[in-house]
């Protein structure tokens, strides 16, 4: 079965800093997808950013950025410029690509704070 | 319009008794989701559906039983619930093999049971 950590309970960031959220992920498959959600006071989830496994290059979204080491299985996301508004709850999320059913399987999450 | 609308936002209810939790999809997908935040903001899926055939049940007791009228709606009743069943619970859909398969999350509804 697949597992997802995040290793990282909280994290603190100054504004307009960058910050790092470590993820890693144990699987036997090849072919998988992996994402970032945010999830402010609010409980609503965000989608913040995904990433194919068979692509090499890492995916970015404006100021979000992910290191996908997929030998390692590590996929960390890296916010630069940090803004009040990033302030949340982070999780990190596998999905297979095989047919599981399309579920979400997600890390315990990172509580990240944002000081001004 | 919300892509993923859940009924009610809060619910509070009395150990022993029965609820149920809606959820609406207008995205046209094909496959919808429960999952479940437990206190320690930890989430786990529940069940899976698609074109209205459960796909998905992860060990889930049987006391929940999800109703799939139709691709665009999957409930959540709850039989005699349990103190530790309170938790956020979100309903979620996606489209499998389209929209890069992202996954469309509801509002969530916070469910506490005394």
């Amino acid at each position: 079965a697949q597992t997802v950590t995040q290793s990282q309970p909280e994290m603190s960031v100054q504004e307009a800093e960058t910050v790092t959220l470590s993820c890693t992920y144990d699987t036997s498959e090849s072919d998988y997808y992996l994402f970032w959600y945010k999830q402010p006071p609010s409980r609503q989830m965000i989608l913040v950013i995904r990433q194919e496994a068979y692509k090499q290059q890492n995916a970015t979204e404006n100021r979000f950025s992910v290191n996908f080491q997929k030998a390692a299985k590590s996929f960390s996301l890296k916010i630069s410029d940090s803004q009040l508004g990033d302030a949340a709850m982070y999780f990190c999320a596998y999905r297979s690509a095989n047919n599981q059913g399309g579920k979400l399987i997600f890390g315990q999450g990172t509580e990240l704070s944002v000081k001004p | 319009d919300t892509a993923v609308s859940q009924t009610p936002k809060y619910l509070v209810t009395q150990m022993g008794n029965d609820k149920s939790i809606k959820c609406e999809q207008n995205l046209g997908h094909d496959t919808m989701y429960w999952y479940k935040q437990d206190s320690k903001k930890f989430l786990k899926i529940m069940f899976s559906y698609n074109n209205k055939e459960l796909i998905i049940n992860e060990t889930v007791p049987n006391r929940f039983s999800p109703k799939s009228p139709d691709k665009a709606h999957l409930n959540l009743h709850i039989n005699s619930l349990e103190l530790g069943d309170s938790a956020v619970y979100f309903c979620a859909s996606s489209q499998v093999g389209g929209s890069r398969n992202r996954q469309f999350f509801g509002p969530g509804t916070r469910l506490t049971v005394l």
